[in-house]
């Protein structure tokens, strides 16, 4: 199996662009994270879905964020307008979640992502 | 909202001395995960303990589930250098993954 796949794996970009970040969950895994990982915060969930559904967005910062999850193999996460604050490292991860209880996370190999 | 606090947050060792870290959360947890990340890589799987008191060991690292499962500890017997890295610990509860603020092991040739 490939893992989590995560792209762009860098992306530098001005202050006000859209940014998209994406990920291709592992094949037959039911839930999927998006985290952001600075120094002073560290991992941060920011929102995940269950079955291509969001279950919990409450980490999400502000309305410049959103995320979807279109269907089983596939999520983006979307910045717009972009600020230097939300430079970090953006994670994707995916699981089996049975009983209502989260597994093992396997994570992508992130996204780092600059704005100037 | 659930809370769980690690520490230390940073900790030097020699290589050969032995190193603790400490998970705690401000609530029970249905389960405690400990992760592993290298420097300028991704948080990797270790662990998963699930019972109250449980104790499992992977070579050189020994992972604890508190009896009142709000704590968790992981320590390494003789560091290596291989070590170094931040380690996580996530408390589960439900179907929410709580991660801890990490500690991150530098090891001293």
């Amino acid at each position: 199996d490939a893992g989590v796949i995560q792209s762009p794996r860098h992306e530098v970009t001005e202050m006000g662009q859209e940014v998209t970040l994406r990920c291709k969950p592992i094949s037959g895994h039911n839930s999927l994270f998006w985290y952001r990982q600075t120094m002073m915060r560290g991992l941060e969930l920011l929102i995940y879905f269950n079955n291509n559904v969001p279950i919990d967005d409450s980490g999400m910062p502000e309305d410049r964020f959103s995320a979807k999850m279109p269907n089983a193999s596939f999520s983006t996460l979307k910045i717009q307008p972009s600020e230097p604050r939300d430079s970090a490292v953006y994670f994707c991860a995916s699981s089996s979640q049975t009983g209502g209880a989260t597994g093992e996370l396997f994570f992508g190999e992130g996204s780092r992502l600059t704005v100037l | 909202g659930q809370q769980v606090m690690q520490i230390p947050q940073y900790q030097h060792v020699q290589e050969g001395e032995d190193f603790t870290t400490y998970c705690n959360s401000s609530t029970t947890l249905s389960n405690i995960q400990w992760y592993k990340q290298r420097p300028g890589g991704h948080p990797v799987f270790l662990i998963q303990l699930v019972k109250s008191g449980e104790v499992k060991k992977q070579k050189r690292l020994t992972f604890q589930f508190g009896e009142a499962k709000k704590n968790s500890s992981l320590h390494i017997t003789a560091t290596q250098t291989t070590d170094v890295g931040t380690y996580f610990c996530a408390g589960g509860a439900g179907n929410m993954l709580t991660f801890g603020g990490g500690t991150r092991l530098m090891v001293k040739p």
